[in-house]
């Protein structure tokens, strides 16, 4: 079956732009994380969702960034008014369940370079 | 709190053993094994749970110390495809399902 799904794999803005990444996850996954990680760095966590909610959003670097899903499936990440330090490659992965024993299926990622 | 890895980084000659430890100063409940190529996503290797129970690959294995709240990933007779970045993540019981993750272990293997 089809994997997770991000779009785009990449993505160059400017400084000071929006820009808007997009998660497709397993269906039937009702888990949906997104991760930030900086070159040769580790994973940062930023939010979660459990359907359509986000019970743990401490994450989020600031409040040029938020995260929607819809549906109980596709999941948007937005950031505003992006900043040179946003650069990195943006991950999002899903899994059956947010319990404890549920391994997480991670996308491709997409690299934002903000110029 | 993250996780803490050891070691950093390794060099192994194919067919050599490894190990790599992941320790946390908070009770767990469960610790996940990754691994991430580079340029790649991570991909799942291991789940193991407080009270015993393991989920993963069969030719992974590892081990966890509830009382020590430290797992230790198990790589033997290594093979090329073993290379990459291995990091663990754990979950406690503040950390709301969300998933430390470890800074990493960078595994080399040369043929």
């Amino acid at each position: 079956g089809a994997g997770v799904s991000q779009s785009p794999s990449n993505k160059v803005t400017e400084k000071g732009k929006d820009v808007e990444l997009r998660c497709d996850p397993i269906s039937g996954h009702t888990a949906l994380y997104w991760y930030r990680q900086s070159l040769g760095q580790g994973l940062e966590f930023l939010i979660y969702f459990q359907g359509n909610s986000a019970p743990d959003k401490s994450g989020l670097p600031s409040d040029r960034f938020s995260a929607e899903r819809t549906g109980g499936s596709v999941s948007t990440l937005t950031i505003q008014r992006t900043q040179q330090e946003d650069s990195a490659v943006y991950l999002c992965a899903s899994s059956l369940s947010p319990g404890l024993g549920y391994e997480q299926y991670f996308g491709p990622g997409t690299r934002l370079t903000v110029t | 709190q993250q996780p803490v890895q050891s070691p950093q980084a390794v060099i192994l000659r194919e067919g050599e053993d490894a190990v790599i430890n992941c320790s946390s100063s908070k009770a767990l409940y469960s610790v996940h094994w990754y691994r991430q190529k580079h340029g790649e996503a991570p991909v799942f290797l291991m789940i193991l749970l407080k009270g015993g129970e393991q989920k993963g690959h069969e030719k992974i294995s590892a081990s966890f110390n509830e009382k020590k709240q430290q797992s230790s990933l198990y790589l033997t007779a290594s093979q090329l495809s073993y290379s990459g970045t291995y990091f663990c993540g754990t979950v406690s019981q503040d950390s709301n399902y969300q998933l430390i993750w470890g800074a990493g272990t960078k595994l080399i293997i040369k043929p």
